[in-house]
C-alpha cells in the first residue's frame, strides 16, 4: 500500500518563476491538505481540497492556489515566487469521514534564489 | 485563535535516560492532540493521538503522552530514549475539519 508521494523531492527556482508541486494521497484517501514548514519552524497550514473543491485554507495570499483531480491527486501552484516562499512543502492525506488524522508524504523541498 | 505551544526548542538527553517534550494548547473545547515526529529530510510520522477517553495513550517507538485538561497539556514521555529517537517532535491540535495547528516543534539530540 503506497503511502502519500510527493514530486519533486527538490527543485530551485528563482523569484518571479512559478512553481508546481504534485502529491499523490494514501490509497483510499479522498482529502489532501498541504502545509509549509520553514527551516525550523513546524509546519503551517495552507489549504485542504475535498471532492475537487477548496474546502478550507490558511493565511496564505492568493499566489498561492491549488488544485484536486478527480483520482484525488492534487496540484500547489505559487506564482511569482518571493525569496520567503523557500520552504518544505508538505502533502497531507486523509479520508474525508476520519476524525483528523493525517499521513504525510516526506515533502518538496523548494529554494528559491 | 487555536495555538499550541512547544516551550523547549532543544533538548539533549543521554541514551538510556527519561524524556518528557512538554505541549500546552490553547483551545476553547477538548481538542484533538496528536504527537508527530520528523526525522531531518523527511516527512511528518504519527506518534499518537488523543481524541477522548483514557489520558494516558500509547504511542509507537514506546512514546506514550498524558492528556492534562487542568493544566491545557499534553506532554510526550519515553522512559529509555535510544540514539534513533534523535528527530524532531511537533506537537499539533485538530480545531476542525482535519486542519491541524503545529507547534514550533522541540529538536531532540541524544549523547551516546
Amino acid at each position: 500500500d503506497a503511502g502519500v508521494t510527493q514530486s519533486p523531492t527538490h527543485l530551485i527556482k528563482t523569484r518571479g518563476q512559478q512553481v508546481t508541486l504534485r502529491c499523490s494521497p494514501k490509497s483510499g484517501h479522498d482529502t489532501v491538505s498541504w502545509y509549509q514548514q520553514a527551516l525550523g519552524q513546524g509546519p503551517q497550514f495552507i489549504f485542504q481540497y475535498y471532492e475537487e473543491e477548496e474546502r478550507q485554507r490558511g493565511n496564505f495570499p492568493d499566489r498561492f492556489s491549488g488544485h484536486q483531480f478527480p483520482n484525488y491527486s492534487s496540484e500547489l501552484n505559487v506564482n511569482a515566487l518571493l525569496l520567503g516562499d523557500s520552504a518544505l512543502y508538505l502533502c497531507a492525506s486523509s479520508s474525508g469521514t476520519d476524525t483528523g488524522e493525517l499521513f504525510f508524504g516526506e515533502g518538496s523541498r523548494l529554494t528559491v534564489l | 485563535a487555536q495555538s499550541v505551544t512547544q516551550p523547549d526548542i532543544h533538548i539533549t538527553v543521554s541514551e538510556g535516560a527519561s524524556l518528557e517534550l512538554r505541549c500546552n494548547y490553547s483551545y476553547g473545547a477538548t481538542p484533538y492532540l496528536f504527537w508527530y515526529v520528523q526525522s531531518p529530510g523527511q516527512g511528518l510520522q504519527l506518534l499518537l493521538k488523543y481524541f477522548s477517553g483514557d489520558t494516558l495513550v500509547q504511542g509507537i517507538k514506546g512514546f506514550e503522552a498524558e492528556f492534562k485538561r487542568s493544566q491545557s497539556s499534553f506532554n510526550l514521555r519515553k522512559p529509555s530514549v535510544h540514539w534513533s529517537d534523535a528527530a524532531e517532535y511537533f506537537c499539533a491540535v485538530v480545531p476542525g475539519a482535519q486542519k491541524l495547528v503545529f507547534g514550533q516543534g522541540t529538536r531532540l539530540t541524544i549523547n551516546p
